[in-house]
């Protein structure tokens, strides 16, 4: 069954501490991988996808398709990052799976 | 801006009574989707329409149709609301799903079953 995995529900860090929010997935094909972030408040939005290889508000993601895995990294926190991190995985349908999501707290 | 625009923000309804959520967009997109999320659970898709090509997941109970009347209106109906279907739920539209494009999504209703 097709599958995105976040094992993390909340992750705390201190500000300009390096983040690391996992993600996992069991998808047939090559899926396209995104990262949506919901601030407080807010709706639902992308935050980065996989092909597009870019760099948002300091946050990257790799894709490794021998760990299936596409982890979302920063390399210093910052309080305006405390937000919900969900995981994404569709193939050129139009299915989106979504992972169960990351609570990320930045600590003061 | 163009957006996705859920109304109403939060709903309350009683058991077994019928209640309707709406979702317009000035995207302009081909598709609609509607996802159930609850507390701590990953969004759950319910169903989608492609235009008027509408498409329900599998495990979508019947208890829960949807109307598109248009490209820019898109309804949820759950025909006779159960406590678990106390949720929120989101709207989202795509361009064009072939290609990956990203999901925009709405602000969400919360539903609340009494």
């Amino acid at each position: 069954a097709q599958r995105v995995t976040q094992p993390e529900k909340l992750l705390s860090v201190f500000k300009g501490a390096p983040v690391e929010l996992k993600c996992n997935y069991s998808y047939s094909g090559s899926p396209e991988l995104f990262w949506y972030v919901q601030y407080s408040r807010q709706r639902l939005q992308l935050l980065l996808r996989h092909i597009s290889r870019e760099s948002i508000k300091g946050f990257t993601a790799d894709l490794n398709k021998g760990e299936t895995s596409f982890h979302l990294k920063k390399p210093f926190a910052q309080e305006e990052d405390s937000a919900m991190y969900y995981c994404a995985a569709t193939s050129g349908t139009y299915k989106y799976i979504f992972g169960t999501g990351t609570r990320l707290k930045v600590l003061a | 801006d163009a957006m996705v625009i859920q109304n109403p923000r939060y709903q309350v309804t009683q058991f077994g009574k019928p209640v309707t959520l709406s979702c317009s967009q000035t995207l302009n997109h081909n598709v609609m989707y509607w996802y159930q999320q609850k507390s701590s659970q990953a969004p759950k898709l319910l169903f989608h329409y492609y235009d008027k090509d509408f498409n329900n997941e599998a495990d979508t109970p019947d208890n829960f149709q949807s109307r598109r009347p248009n490209t820019s209106f898109c309804f949820l109906d759950i025909r006779s609301p159960g406590l678990g279907d106390a949720a929120m739920y989101l709207c989202a539209t795509s361009r064009d799903p072939s290609t990956n494009e990203k999901l925009f999504f709405g602000s969400g209703t919360q539903l609340s079953v009494l």
